[in-house]
């Protein structure tokens, strides 16, 4: 079975700050990771994803994150906020061999001009 | 090309009443799936198809829901005899391979009066 915990639901940063958010992950086999993005309005579009290649993915927009085993984290950051980035964003988990995406709760980001 | 397109992007019902969401992938992928998303909550799986072959429905929460895809393309999530608690967004998503590259649709928000 697989899970993921988003740590902080409400996430605020100043516009040129660091943007770090949390995800941990729970999975009885090797894991694919993803970090989704959802602007209002809009549906999900995928910001990266660990397919068990490099353990540093990089994203659109400047994001990133850093898959640890031994931690069972996925953060997901960017070095330089933008007014832009402000949304919710969502960790998720599948098994590999799995189909189906286990979501967080989500994180609402939101950047301070 | 075209996204994935799901209809009617907002549906108001009243309780007891039937409601059919449609969900149109994008063009050759063998893979759709269905979450449904509560308010301040990540996407929960529902169910997912292979061409027209329903592999995994272990996330309809009753008999109320069922979905189909007849012809292994445009896939409609029914709920039966509609109630306050399915309010939601339902989110469709599909896939030319796995897991791994979900495209997600818009959603079809559904408000049980």
């Amino acid at each position: 079975a697989q899970s993921v915990t988003q740590l902080g639901s409400h996430v605020s940063v100043s516009e040129g700050a660091l943007v770090l958010l949390r995800c941990n992950y729970s999975s009885s086999v090797p894991p694919y990771l993803f970090w989704y993005v959802q602007y209002p309005n809009q549906g999900l579009q995928l910001l990266l994803k660990y397919t068990s290649a490099a353990t540093l993915v990089k994203g659109i927009n400047g994001f990133e994150a850093e898959f640890k085993k031994s931690e069972t984290s996925f953060h997901l950051t960017k070095p330089s906020a933008h007014m832009s980035d402000a949304a919710e964003y969502f960790c998720a988990v599948a098994g590999q061999g799995a189909q189906k995406l286990v979501f967080g709760q989500g994180t609402r980001l939101t950047i301070n001009p | 090309g075209a996204g994935v397109s799901q209809s009617p992007r907002y549906k108001v019902t009243k309780r007891g009443q039937d409601v059919a969401l449609r969900c149109d992938p994008i063009s050759g992928h063998v893979s759709l799936y269905w979450y449904r998303q509560a308010l301040g909550q990540g996407p929960e799986f529902l169910t997912y198809f292979n061409y027209e072959a329903q592999q995994d429905k272990s996330g309809l929460p009753n008999d109320r829901f069922s979905a189909e895809r007849p012809e292994g393309s445009i896939s409609t999530l029914t709920i039966q005899r509609t109630e306050q608690r399915d309010s939601a967004m339902y989110r469709c998503a599909s896939s030319p391979t796995g897991p791994e590259t979900q495209y997600f649709g818009p959603g079809t928000r559904l408000l049980v009066l």
